[in-house]
């Protein structure tokens, strides 16, 4: 089983929808976890930290189920520039041999169409 | 400069050529990772440096794969007696501190991309 886990899609959305992606973790004692959009030929930016409680960056909603061990990041009022590969990265945690390896999920592809 | 700076951009060598390939993460980050991504993949871990401490080296592929940090700065990330499918961009990362408490962010460099004929 991979370490990260999200469905690479396509997911093909018109502009001004509502989209959700999810990301599932394997080890149980990972600590951190964000997710990063990466454009088509460009490098990996943070786009948000996920905290315990939830968080919001404008249209922007990250939310950690631990118990589940899965990672959710849902998009509103799609726009035409949310196009891009989102990845969820996990921290390792401690308790293993691997503490502060950041661990990329495989990508989920967003096409937001006019 | 501002950012983490990668060299060089492209490479292209011939199957069974050694290459090396550098990073210069951003001055005062303590933590350096080298991540692989090949066309439509995701990243694939390398090898993690954090200061002082024996780095994380998991995620290399081979006995050819080797990476080094001198002075807590500049790292090199060698591949001896390359092979088609080293083919991919490798992309560096530098964070301020790293550790699994603190969540910091990563800040990539725009990577290496190489190709072995």
């Amino acid at each position: 089983r991979k370490e990260v886990e999200q469905d690479p899609g396509p997911f093909n959305v018109p502009e001004g929808a509502t989209v959700a992606f999810n990301c599932t973790y394997s080890n149980s004692a990972s600590q951190s976890f964000f997710w990063y959009r990466q454009d088509c030929r460009k490098e990996p930016k943070l786009l948000m930290s996920v905290y315990s409680s939830g968080n919001e960056d404008g249209r922007f909603t990250a939310q950690l189920n631990r118990a589940s061990q899965y990672i959710s990041l849902l998009i509103r009022d799609s726009k035409l520039s949310d196009s891009a590969t989102y990845l969820c990265v996990v921290n390792n945690g401690k308790g293993s041999s691997n503490t502060g390896k950041l661990i990329f999920g495989q990508g989920t592809t967003l096409q937001v169409k006019p | 400069g501002a950012g983490v700076s990668q060299s060089p951009s492209n490479k292209v060598t011939e199957k069974g050529k050694d290459v090396e390939l550098r990073c210069d993460p951003i001055s005062g980050h303590t933590a350096l990772y080298w991540y692989r991504q090949s066309l439509g993949q995701g990243l694939e871990f390398l090898i993690y440096f954090q200061g002082n401490s024996a780095p994380d080296k998991s995620g290399l592929p081979s006995d050819r794969f080797s990476a080094e940090r001198t002075g807590g700065s500049v790292s090199t990330l060698t591949i001896q007696r390359t092979q088609q499918e080293d083919s991919a961009v490798y992309l560096c990362a530098s964070s301020l501190v790293g550790g699994a408490e603190l969540g910091e962010k990563l800040f990539f460099g725009s990577g290496t991309q190489l190709s072995v004929l």
